[in-house]
């Protein structure tokens, strides 16, 4: 079974461009979850997605959104890019149905880099 | 106030000895869930164990294990055994209410860094 991809790896773009990062979940799961982890600090939830719904939103500005696509694939979008805005950018998904529903697998996530 | 505390910034440990980390929690929901991650030096984070705030048992998953004091609030997680490859942060997280519609997201703790020491 194929686990919960990313892309790109890494990105690079400065200050005030726009940024696309792209999540694809495991098979049969419907919901996505976004978070958001600076250098040397803990995750920050940003967005939760489900059934193409955005469900919860974290403590972030409204420069950052996304959607979820009919195939349950996730994009999340950052425009105005600020120098602290780097950070490691994790993408996690769930089935929230059935006996494991609370698990969340992340992917390997993208590093986005603002200079 | 931190929903999710873990004291140990760092700890040490030798090879084949087990080594417990520290996690303590705040909610006033009666439902939740703990959860615990490893995120090697790659950053990919790695699910260990779930524990639930109505499992009577505490969760083991081969050489992980939840020592779960709902009392206390505090859900720590013991590795036996360590191994190099054991080396690495871990994540301390809880998600609140399982009722239909309550929010899912997890809120993380601010991590443990474990070195094992050959």
């Amino acid at each position: 079974e194929a686990g919960v991809t990313q892309s790109p790896t890494h990105l690079i773009k400065t200050r005030g461009q726009q940024a696309t990062l792209r999540c694809s979940p495991i098979s049969g799961h419907t919901s996505v979850y976004w978070y958001q982890q600076a250098l040397g600090l803990g995750l920050q939830f940003l967005l939760w997605y489900d059934e193409g719904e955005e469900r919860n939103r974290g403590n972030f500005p409204p420069r950052f959104s996304g959607r979820q696509f009919p195939n349950y694939s996730s994009e999340l979008n950052v425009n105005a890019l600020e120098l602290e805005d780097s950070a490691l950018y994790l993408c996690a998904s769930s089935s929230d149905r059935g006996r494991k529903s609370y698990e969340q697998y992340f992917g390997p996530g993208t590093r986005l880099t603002v200079t | 106030a931190q929903k999710i505390t873990q004291t140990q910034p760092g700890m040490f440990v030798q090879e084949k000895e087990a080594v417990t980390l520290d996690c303590t929690y705040d909610t006033s929901d009666q439902s939740y869930g703990l959860f615990w991650y490893k995120q090697p030096s790659s950053g990919e984070m790695i699910f260990l164990i779930y524990q639930g705030s109505y499992d009577e048992q505490n969760a083991t998953e081969g050489r992980y294990s939840l020592n779960f004091q709902k009392a206390r609030k505090s859900a720590n997680l013991v590795i036996s055994a360590s191994q190099l490859g054991d080396s690495a942060m871990y994540f301390c997280a809880m998600r609140e209410g399982r009722e239909l519609g309550s929010a899912r997201q997890l809120t993380f703790g601010s991590g443990t860094q474990l070195t094992v020491l050959p």
